[in-house]
């Protein structure tokens, strides 16, 4: 079954960079574009982008800055979230998310990486 | 970019009701929409996509409708597990969006 499985809460210091993993599991990594939807507390969700698993090229929303960045290890099926930088405001909920097609509904859910930024 | 509004912002029903959301585009998406229910602490789990069409393992009791600019997600029965936030998301656009949410709580 598929599966997406992501690295653990981080704390982080402002200024610091944090990289988070999400691991795929149970189909064909390449054959099926990673999507990246953040959740700050009490707030809804918002689509960071997504990253082609073939090529590497990545699409980012439009707003969000160089501090964040795409890339994928295709040897072990990951894909990762780095953000540099950090913020107070980047303090969110991050998921990996992957559809049937590159631009479509998210079937499958990583179960999220809490960031926290704090002093 | 095209912008999702989601109505209720919140929601109160008893058990047995039939719930209504809306969800509206900026412009004309099709039936490019999906719906999602998430629960506190949890990922948001898929509902419905293409506007109409159920999840596998979703239960009969939800469905969707529209097409356009004007979306309805329905409950036709609430139950008390059906308590949770739920968005929809348009990917009509290469700039996907979602809907700000619709908590939804049991009178």
């Amino acid at each position: 079954q598929v599966q997406l499985v992501q690295s653990g809460s981080e704390l982080k210091k402002p200024g610091a960079s944090v990289k988070v993993s999400c691991k795929a599991s149970g189909y064909t990594f390449n054959n099926y574009a990673m999507n990246w939807v953040r959740q700050a507390p009490g707030q809804g969700l918002e689509w960071m982008g997504w990253i082609n698993t073939n090529t590497g090229n990545s699409t980012y929303a439009q707003g969000l800055t160089g501090r964040f960045v795409f890339s994928l290890d295709t040897a072990v099926s990951t894909a990762f979230l780095q953000i540099s930088s950090l913020k107070a405001e980047d303090t969110a909920v991050y998921y990996c998310a992957r559809g049937p097609y590159s631009n479509s509904w998210y079937n499958y859910w990583g179960q999220g990486t809490l960031v926290t930024v704090s002093s | 970019d095209i912008q999702m509004t989601q109505s209720p912002s919140t929601l109160s029903a008893s058990v047995g009701d039939r719930v209504t959301i809306t969800c509206r585009a900026s412009q004309s998406i099709s039936s490019w929409l999906a719906w999602y229910q998430q629960k506190p602490g949890k990922a948001p789990k898929l509902l419905i996509y293409k506007a109409s069409s159920l999840e596998s393992g979703v239960p009969s009791r939800f469905s969707g409708s529209g097409s356009g600019t004007d979306f309805t997600l329905t409950i036709s029965s609430l139950q008390p597990d059906d308590c949770a936030t739920y968005y929809c998301q348009q990917y009509q656009s290469y700039s996907i969006a979602f809907g700000q949410g619709t908590k939804v709580e049991i009178k």
